[in-house]
């Protein structure tokens, strides 16, 4: 088992739609979860971070973070066109420890 | 403020050439990472560094060698090319308690 599954996608949504985007871990260490927005031959950018548990809301993006389940989400409230990208999650314990991503999942949103 | 930044971006090598990528950051920041990016892998960490004159492997170190002499330079270099080096390689800094990425590197070796 991978210490981080993440569904590749394609994942295709109208404009306007919810989207879900989720990645399961198995190492109970991990404190510290990341979302990064990957565009088409860019670095990927820190999108949302959270430590723990709980929720964390910055405009029309949501993390959620469940520890006990060992499930994070990203939510996108009203999909624009532009937020066609790859969402890589990352995960990392504490100190200066070095990041587990997921694999990516992409995301189109059609206008 | 560039931050971070990565040249070449595009590299055509040949197998059994030398090739370094280099990376700059602006920030001074001890932390710096290499990572390789392919389609069904994901990122992958290849050499880390905590500090000048400090490094350690990361999951795929074979085929590479790195070097700090700076803070705020950290070259990756592939001593013979192969083609299975063939990737986009990515550097990132430590900043503000997660990683900032470099715009990348995409290198294709014949």
């Amino acid at each position: 088992q991978k210490e981080v599954e993440q569904d590749p996608g394609p994942l295709s949504v109208p404009e306007g739609a919810i989207v879900s985007l989720n990645c399961t871990y198995s190492n109970s260490a991990f404190q510290y979860f990341m979302w990064y927005r990957q565009y088409s031959r860019k670095g990927p950018e820190l999108l949302m971070y959270t430590y723990s548990s709980g929720n964390k809301e910055d405009g029309r993006f949501t993390a959620q973070v469940d520890k006990s389940s060992k499930y994070i989400s990203l939510f996108i409230r009203d999909s624009q066109p532009s937020d066609s990208a790859t969402y890589l999650c990352a995960m990392r314990g504490g100190g200066y420890s070095t990041l587990t991503f997921g694999k990516g999942t992409m995301l189109l949103v059609s206008p | 403020d560039a931050g971070i930044t990565q040249s070449p971006r595009y590299k055509i090598t040949e197998t059994g050439r030398q090739v370094t990528l280099m990376c700059h950051q602006t920030w001074s920041h001890s932390y710096m990472f290499w990572y390789r990016q392919d389609l069904g892998h994901g990122l992958r960490l290849i050499y880390y560094s905590a500090a000048a004159d400090i490094t350690d492997k990361g999951e795929v170190p074979d085929g590479y060698v790195v070097s700090r002499s700076k803070t705020e330079n950290f070259p990756l270099t592939l001593e013979s090319a192969t083609r299975s080096q063939t990737s986009v390689y990515f550097c990132a800094t430590w900043g503000q308690e997660t990683q900032y990425f470099g715009p990348g590197t995409r290198l294709l070796v014949l």
